[in-house]
């Protein structure tokens, strides 16, 4: 079954460094979304992206955030300058369509430690 | 914003009796329900969902049933399995036709089915 890849598993860094999260989607799949979650706390919605722009975003998404459709098979997530509130489960999603009968396929996460 | 509400943080249920995942929530917006399943160290995995035009979805093992008077959703796994032992998020989305599937996660309930 096609899946969502996420690279890497386990990411390091300290406080104000730049960090780039990856993310390879299923192949037919149009829509686009990072998700995070806190250690102890629920799954939170950051973005949704499709067609080459941000459709919809969180309070939580400012502007150390942003997203990237660099060629036609990946999907980055950039922190520019971490915290370390940061510090999350990062998971990347896609789904075929937007419409609510398209569940969100959901890859493995990047543990982002921020220290 | 509790809008999604998962009030059981764990269940422990016998082999092959039944699982029942309760979930509530409070936006009357929300027409589309799903149900994930999250292994330790993956992903959260699509099972099952439903749209708010029924009360009633049926997969195999797993049944969800939605009152929408209520505002109340729920899983039945019958029968249980030792591989069903996962934390469970319920989530909902708003806008059914042309949404950006934005979910909102309740906080999970761990299901342990014991052999």
């Amino acid at each position: 079954e096609p899946e969502v890849t996420q690279t890497p598993s386990h990411q390091v860094t300290q406080m104000g460094q730049e960090v780039i999260l990856r993310c390879v989607p299923i192949s037919n799949h149009l829509y686009f979304y990072w998700y995070r979650q806190i250690l102890g706390q629920k799954v939170e919605f950051l973005v949704s992206f499709y067609n080459n722009e941000i459709s919809e975003k969180s309070e939580i998404f400012d502007d150390q955030f942003s997203v990237e459709r660099p060629d036609g098979s990946n999907f980055t997530l950039k922190i520019r300058s971490t915290k370390l509130e940061d510090s999350a489960m990062y998971f990347c999603a896609s789904s075929a369509s937007g419409l609510n009968n398209s569940p969100l396929h959901f890859g493995n996460g990047t543990r982002l430690t921020v220290t | 914003d509790q809008q999604v509400k998962q009030n059981s943080p764990s269940l422990s249920v016998q082999e092959g009796r039944i699982s029942i995942l309760n979930c509530d929530y409070t936006n009357s917006m929300f027409d589309y329900f799903l149900w994930y399943k999250k292994y330790p160290a993956e992903g959260p995995t699509f099972l099952i969902s439903i749209s708010s035009i029924k009360d009633k979805n049926e997969d195999g093992r797993f049944t969800v049933f939605l009152n929408k008077s209520a505002k109340h959703l729920s899983l039945h796994i019958v029968p249980s399995q030792p591989g069903d032992s996962a934390v469970y998020f319920c989530a909902a989305s708003a806008g059914y036709g042309g949404a950006t599937n934005k979910l909102i996660f309740g906080t999970g309930t761990l299901l342990a089915v014991q052999p």
